[in-house]
């Protein structure tokens, strides 16, 4: 299994500004994956953060407002930027290997105001 | 468009009841997750379903996949009031990125 922190774990942030999330795995891991949960909601994928590449972007999410980095095979960042209260949530990463499972980090409470 | 749909999306039951948790989706998916989630916590992995007919145990917990149905369900047996917790179904139809169902929130009473 891969054991993921984040930080932070939590931000309160001003409309317009914007926020690195960093998400470190204690191994080498073949996927990287940002997701977003709303509270009491269910999880929406923004983006494969690839190695070496460009981040893979779901559809309604776009590089100029979720830019993500991944520079390494532990190690990635999700920046929210110009931040509007629409985007108050909880940021979660996850990293898998082609073994199939897919562990998820424990979470950004990213509150906009 | 892919969708992941789990019914119920809310269960209050006693200790000691068993029910089950369904998990539909409308597209074809080499794999099914389940997950379950406690309050302002993270993730955390119970099962992936690898196969037609796959059957898997843990504890109280049990679930299965039939992809010709494309269904899967999570069997609780006889409910502890741990088992409290919001669980997610979710499938993977490319490359590991995957799609969730809405969560099913368990509350079981002692």
């Amino acid at each position: 299994s891969a054991v993921i922190s984040q930080k932070p774990s939590r931000d309160i942030c001003q409309r317009g500004t914007s926020l690195t999330i960093q998400c470190q795995v204690d191994s080498q891991v073949t996927m990287m994956f940002w997701y977003r949960q709303q509270p009491g909601q269910s999880l929406t994928l923004i983006a494969t953060a690839n190695q070496g590449s460009e981040a893979t972007y779901e559809s309604g999410f776009v590089i100029d407002k979720f830019p993500i980095s991944r520079p390494n095979l532990t190690f990635s960042t999700l920046t929210v930027s110009n931040m509007s209260p629409e985007d108050s949530s909880i940021y979660l990463c996850s990293a898998g290997q082609f073994t199939y499972e897919q562990y998820f980090g424990p979470g950004t409470r990213l509150t906009v105001t | 468009e892919l969708k992941v749909e789990q019914n119920p999306l809310f269960l209050s039951m006693q200790e000691g009841k068993n029910y089950t948790i369904y998990c539909n989706y409308s597209t074809t998916s080499d794999r099914l997750y389940w997950y379950r989630q406690d309050p302002g916590k993270s993730l955390e992995s119970l099962f992936v379903l690898l196969s037609n007919g796959a059957v898997k145990q843990e504890g109280r917990l049990m679930a299965s996949l039939d992809t010709k149905a494309r269904l899967s369900t999570l069997h609780i047996t006889a409910a502890v009031h741990d088992l409290s917790a919001t669980y997610f179904c979710a499938v993977d139809p490319r490359n590991y990125q995957l799609i969730w169902g809405a969560g099913t929130k368990l509350i079981i009473k002692p």
